[in-house]
């Protein structure tokens, strides 16, 4: 079965709209991240996030690891924040191995 | 500026070709990663490295080789027997292989079989 969903899979947003990308995986885990992926193809991580709430500037993380769910919010978009974000996990079963999500594709138009 | 550099950016290569990707890091981490990664789709690990000459098989290795003869440096061989070889391939490190530790990627590698 899927191990690691994203969703929606795809997102088109105005500028200063704000939103919330969700990743829901299906066993417990050891870590999990989110990256950014680029239009160029550079993925950038945003968060280190295996339980917990974190926050960086516009951008926070809610990981609650007892529901298997994961939630990246994005306040006042910003064209830059476009690109593809994904969620990648690493099981408790399966150390060494991030496996990533597909990915939630995020246009966003001024 | 510390980080990782693959090389080249992009590539073409003829059906029956071996291509040597190249990745360096400079970050001091241990472990080093290989990504593959189709349109639309999110990334699937080839090989991994924690240390020096020792790597292991991720989910898809069948078609691709490594070597990891020093930390810096972690090159994927994408071989003939690699039946749908067209990606973009981008290459990870991490402190350590496991646990609490967070990816750091280079900006990739796009090969194109013609």
């Amino acid at each position: 079965g899927i191990q690691v969903e994203q969703s929606p899979p795809d997102l088109i947003l105005q500028e200063g709209a704000n939103s919330t990308l969700r990743c829901n995986f299906s066993d417990s885990v050891n870590n999990l991240q989110w990256f950014h992926q680029n239009p160029w193809g550079q993925l950038i991580n945003l968060f280190y996030i295996p339980s917990g709430t974190k926050q960086n500037g516009r951008l926070s993380a809610t990981t609650v690891a007892t529901e298997r769910y994961s939630l990246l919010y994005i306040s006042s978009s910003q064209t830059t924040d476009s690109g593809v974000y994904f969620c990648a996990v690493e099981f408790s079963y399966n150390t060494d191995k991030l496996i990533f999500g597909t990915g939630t594709r995020l246009q966003v138009f001024p | 500026d510390g980080g990782i550099t693959q090389s080249p950016k992009y590539l073409f290569r003829k059906e029956g070709q071996n291509v040597t990707l190249s990745c360096e890091q400079n970050l001091n981490h241990d472990a080093m990663y290989w990504y593959r990664q189709d349109p639309g789709q999110g990334l699937r690990l080839i090989y991994y490295s924690q240390i020096v000459n020792d790597f292991q098989k991720g989910d898809i290795a069948e078609g691709y080789s490594v070597s990891r003869e020093k930390k810096e440096s972690f090159p994927l061989t994408v071989t003939s027997a690699q039946k749908n070889p067209t990606a973009f391939y981008l290459c990870a490190s991490s402190e350590q292989g496991s646990g609490a530790n967070v990816l750091t990627f280079g900006a990739g590698s796009r090969l194109t079989v013609l």
